[in-house]
């Protein structure tokens, strides 16, 4: 089945440094949605974006849906140790209710 | 608050075993969804459903059935379980906005 390319596979970060991650695709979605997973635990819905340059906002979150609709990108602001878990963009393909799934970022907070 | 609720966490079951993962939902959602997640190879669709008694295959149906007998439930059956059925499995539910997803269900076959 098809999968995004999502960037970068895995971070190594510092507590209070800020994250950016993206994903892109060779075919258009009409929505673009970023999923968080704590280990042993469904994904979370963080930030839902359904028009084409929409930019949206989530505390500390930031998406963006791009212009040509084939890529979306996440960032966080000054992560916290709690911002630890993997990140999955999705898209929505037009005319269906399927999602294509991202590979996932995973993410490490150092203190 | 909405929920998308897995019967079990954990699971154990012997080869040959059949095994069936319940899925239940309270948001009156039409779509459900059943995927395997597995290290490095990400979420796989294995079957979804629009409707009561509706079902399409997704990515990964071979060894898989299911059953939509009611809206609110979505049940991944293992007709025989196999070693490489052992994953976490994943059931969301939709509006066509976005998945709503359950804990999981981690299943181990030996």
């Amino acid at each position: 089945g098809q999968q995004l390319n999502q960037s970068p596979q895995s971070m190594f970060i510092q507590e209070g440094e800020d994250v950016s991650m993206n994903c892109t695709s060779s075919s258009i979605f009409n929505t673009w949605l970023w999923y968080k997973q704590d280990p042993g635990e469904g994904p979370v819905l963080l930030i839902a974006l359904y028009k084409a340059g929409e930019l949206t906002s989530n505390g500390r979150l930031t998406a963006q849906f791009g212009i040509t609709r084939k890529d979306s990108f996440l960032n966080i602001s000054a992560s916290i140790p709690s911002d630890v878990g993997i990140y999955f963009c999705a898209g929505l393909t037009p005319n269906t209710d399927k999602l294509i799934f991202g590979t996932g970022t995973r993410l490490q907070v150092f203190p | 608050d909405v929920k998308v609720t897995q019967s079990s966490r954990y699971l154990v079951k012997r080869t040959g075993e059949k095994v069936f993962l319940e899925c239940v939902q309270d948001m009156d959602h039409e779509n459900m969804f059943w995927y395997r997640q597995d290290p490095g190879l990400g979420l796989r669709l294995i079957y979804f459903s629009y409707d009561v008694k509706m079902k399409e295959k997704g990515d990964i149906p071979e060894g898989y059935s299911v059953s939509r007998e009611k809206k609110e439930r979505f049940s991944l059956i293992l007709e025989s379980a196999s070693t490489n059925q052992t994953s976490m499995y994943l059931c969301a539910s939709s509006t066509g906005r976005g998945y709503t997803f359950g804990s999981g269900t981690r299943l181990t076959v030996v």
